[in-house]
Parts: structure tokens; C-alpha cells; sequence
């Protein structure tokens, strides 16, 4: 079975520092993918980033970071020089051959900007 | 316009009606799933499309729901005799690549209000 945690439920920055959303996860497939999203109050869903079991390499994307670490199955996010338009919810999510292929969201946490 | 959009955007039914949701996936997906969002919670997997082949079902999906998606492009999702339970965001998302780094784009979703 998959399982994706986040047992952060609010977080709170100031503007400009960086914040980490943690998420960790629980498969038993020997190949995956780590993704994350990004929910405004508009409800739709953005991909931010994504990160493959087998990258050697930690995933960026622009002010994006996922902080991968195989062994202890966490796949947090860090979010540089964060900015008002960052608050929103933000959901870690699995995807794996023995889920069928389909994606498995975390509870989510959301993230307040202070200014 | 050229993301997924989802009609309505908002719907209010008493129980026992039927309500039918709208889907239009980016033009040059293949792939369509819907995904059904409570509060407080993740996005949870129902159904998915490759082209108009319904693939898979999760065991969420009830008798009362339907989707179809007859001409590999749009795709409409009906609950029968609404219960109070199905009140919740119902997503859809189109992606054009299988794989592990397979990334979803998601519509704004359409809120189901089941009074």
C-alpha cells in the first residue's frame, strides 16, 4: 500500500525567509514518483515540482526545492524567498506501479504568508 | 484558454436529484482522471480515461456514479440520487505522458453542495 504524510497542518513565514513543508511517504514499489502541489483558494491544483525515485540529483524548479532523502522515505519542500502569493494549500502526492499508476495525495498543509 | 476547465463551477442539489459534472481536458491530453476533494483532505482518485477507454475505478466509485468520456475528449461525470456524502469538490486533470514523472494538470473543480 502507498501512503503519503504530512503532519504539518498550518505553517506560518514571514516574507522573503524560506519555509520547509515536510512530507513523508510509504511504498513498497522499487520505483516512484514524488510530486507537489499547490492549491489556492481558486481550488485548482499547480504542479509546482517532481522528483523520480531514481534522481540522483534534487529536484529545483525556480524558488522550488524538494530536499529528497531516499533512506528515511521524506521528500520535503522548500520554498526560497517566499512571497504573499505563496499562501495557498499545498499537497505532497505519490505515484507507483502498485497503486495501479495513480496518484495518492497527502492531507496537505497550509502555508500563511506574513507580510 | 487552453487549460482544463471544469462546468459548473458550484452546484447546489437536494438529495435524491442527479447532477452531472463537465470536464474539458487540455486539447492534446490523452489521459483524464477525476478526483473527488473533502475538506480537510487530499485529493482522492475515482476514475481515469486514456482517450475514451475508462481504465480504472477506484472502489470509491459507487453504482450511482458514471463517467464517461465518448469521443476521447470531453468527459462527464454524473451522480445518481445524491446523498449528503457526495458534497465535496469533484476534480478533473488531463496529463499527456505515461510514466513515473507523469504530471497532472488539474481544473478549478466543480463544488457539489448535496442540501
Amino acid at each position: 500500500a502507498q501512503k503519503i504524510t504530512q503532519t504539518q497542518p498550518g505553517m506560518f513565514v514571514q516574507e522573503k525567509e524560506a519555509v520547509t513543508l515536510d512530507c513523508t511517504y510509504d511504498t513498497s514499489d522499487p520505483s516512484y514518483g514524488l510530486f507537489w502541489y499547490k492549491q489556492p483558494s481558486s481550488g485548482e491544483m499547480i504542479f509546482l515540482i517532481y522528483q523520480g525515485s531514481y534522481d540522483q540529483q534534487n529536484a529545483t524548479e525556480g524558488r522550488y526545492s524538494l530536499n529528497f532523502q531516499k533512506a528515511r522515505k521524506s521528500a520535503n519542500l522548500v520554498i526560497s524567498a517566499s512571497q504573499l502569493g505563496d499562501s495557498a494549500m499545498y499537497f505532497c502526492a505519490m505515484r507507483g506501479k502498485s497503486a495501479g499508476n495513480q496518484f495518492y495525495f497527502g492531507t496537505g498543509t497550509s502555508l500563511t504568508v506574513i507580510p | 484558454d487552453t487549460g482544463v476547465s471544469q462546468d459548473p463551477r458550484h452546484k447546489i442539489t437536494k438529495r435524491g436529484q442527479n447532477v452531472t459534472f463537465r470536464c474539458d481536458p487540455i486539447s492534446e491530453h490523452n489521459r483524464l482522471y477525476w478526483y473527488r476533494q473533502t475538506l480537510g483532505q487530499g485529493p482522492e482518485f475515482l476514475t481515469y480515461f486514456q482517450n475514451e477507454a475508462q481504465l480504472e475505478k477506484s472502489r470509491l466509485l459507487s453504482d450511482r456514479f458514471s463517467a464517461e468520456r465518448p469521443k476521447g475528449s470531453f468527459s462527464t461525470l454524473e451522480i445518481q440520487r445524491t446523498e449528503q456524502g457526495d458534497s465535496a469538490m469533484y476534480l478533473c486533470a488531463s496529463s499527456s505522458n505515461r510514466g513515473d514523472n507523469e504530471k497532472l494538470f488539474f481544473g478549478s473543480g466543480t463544488q457539489l453542495s448535496v442540501l
